[in-house]
């Protein structure tokens, strides 16, 4: 499977953008780029998924380097509902998604 | 309902005893997943179905763990002879093609 490299934790203030990284230097061109969340006690959410081009939903955006080779998660106003593990994940046709360790991220009021 | 649905919410067994557990994906999804994560730990991928094909059960710890899927619906989880070690929270999740999949709320398994 290709690897993900994320940082093991990310603190934010409330109300302020936040930009999670996600390195993948060795992804292949059938890779798409997804996001999960998990927030305490709960099972984990889908944020968003993308190819090339940079995504935006109703819950985040993702930015997609040129070369593919890194990915930003950006929530564009954190909350304290925010805090979550946020985990980056490359997948590619009817593969399960292999969960990595994820950043932890915590909002400060 | 709209969501991932699981059964038990919890659940304590004696070490030694079966226990299954139960998936009620989103209707309409064609792949069913099981995950599980222990107390701190990441997500471990057990098995998974798509549509009438064999599951991928490469995830499976032990052969006292498996899993079927009746009528590309429900999915069971049955774990023998149960260890301390399988104490975890179980999660399924379902998914239709290359979409997000949808997780449940999980089984909390405590075998003491």
């Amino acid at each position: 499977d290709a690897k993900t490299t994320q940082p093991n934790s990310m603190e934010s203030n409330e109300e302020e953008p936040v930009h999670l990284p996600c390195n993948h230097s060795t992804i292949s061109g059938t890779d798409y780029i997804h996001w999960y969340r998990q927030l305490p006690s709960q099972g984990p959410e889908y944020v968003i998924h993308g190819l090339t081009s940079n995504v935006n939903n109703r819950m985040a955006s993702l930015a997609i380097a040129e070369d593919r080779k890194s990915s930003t998660l950006i929530l564009h106003r954190a909350t304290l509902r925010d805090a979550a593990v946020y985990y980056c994940i490359l997948k590619s046709g009817n593969t399960p998604l292999v969960f990595g360790k994820g950043t932890r991220l915590s909002v400060i009021a | 309902g709209a969501g991932v649905s699981q059964s038990p919410s919890n659940k304590v067994t004696e070490k030694g005893k079966d226990v299954e557990l139960r998936c009620d994906p989103i209707s309409g999804h064609t792949a069913l997943y099981w995950y599980r994560q222990s107390l701190g730990q990441g997500l471990e991928f057990l098995i998974y179905f798509q549509g009438n094909s064999a599951p991928d059960k490469s995830g499976l710890p032990s052969d006292r763990f498996s899993a079927e899927r009746t009528g590309g619906s429900v999915s069971t989880l049955t774990i023998q002879r149960t260890q301390q070690e399988d104490s975890a929270v179980y999660l399924c999740a379902s998914s239709l093609d290359i979409s997000g999949y949808t997780f449940g709320s999980g089984t909390r398994l405590t075998v003491v």
